[in-house]
């Protein structure tokens, strides 16, 4: 069964600080990594995706790196705020636009 | 740019009863996905359609769910009967396959309480 595997399944991390979500993967056939934001009540939105030719991208304070070798990726959020504080899940797919296979999801909470 | 657009918001029935979710994708966009949603959980495919075609229906439950899209732009997800494990957020999201970029993009979801 295709899987990804998210952790942790909660975090908490003071105001300015890092925020680090990781992700690992089964199917090697994976070629579409996409992180998505959501809040309560609203649907998950887009944040950051990368494709296994590339080891990091970074749009402003969010980076994910990725390691092909070890099935692995991950999300760093940096000067981590308040309006942060959503869940991120990780997700992964085969071609961009078949479905995407979620992780369980990291609630983020910023504390001030 | 007017979003997916999802309808009703919330939804309460009881058990046993039918109910239908309507899915409105962004203008132009050739591929519709329903994503079911429990809660604390990641979403979990339903289906998939490319235009008219149902494409990837493997996770739908057939016995009990059905779907549609007519005219390759509005789709509707029907439950009947519905039972209490159905309680979840039903997502509803929509891409352009072939250009420039595979985002999906979600609507708000259906949350569906059934009694």
């Amino acid at each position: 069964q295709q899987q990804v595997k998210q952790s942790p399944q909660s975090l908490i991390v003071q105001k300015g600080g890092i925020s680090i979500i990781n992700c690992a993967y089964e199917n090697t056939a994976f070629d579409y990594f996409p992180w998505y934001q959501q809040f309560p009540g609203k649907g998950p939105a887009l944040l950051i995706a990368i494709r296994p030719d590339v080891s990091e991208k970074k749009e402003g304070r969010f980076t994910i790196s990725f390691n092909k070798s070890a099935k692995q990726f991950s999300l760093h959020i940096m000067d981590s705020q308040p309006g942060d504080s959503a869940t991120y899940f990780c997700a992964a797919t085969l071609g961009g636009a078949d479905g995407l296979t979620f992780g369980k999801g990291t609630h983020l909470i910023i504390q001030p | 740019e007017a979003g997916v657009v999802q309808s009703p918001r919330y939804k309460i029935i009881e058990k046993k009863q039918p109910v239908a979710f309507w899915c409105n994708p962004i203008s132009g966009h050739n591929t519709l996905y329903w994503y079911l949603q429990n809660l604390g959980q990641g979403p979990e495919l339903l289906i998939r359609y490319e235009n008219e075609e149902a494409v990837d229906d493997s996770q739908l439950p057939k016995d009990r769910f059905s779907a549609e899209r007519l005219k390759g732009v509005d789709s509707t997800l029907k439950i009947q009967p519905a039972e209490l494990g159905d309680s979840a957020v039903y997502l509803c999201a929509s891409s352009l396959r072939g250009g420039s970029s595979d985002t999906q993009y979600f609507g708000p979801g259906t949350r569906l309480t059934v009694l």
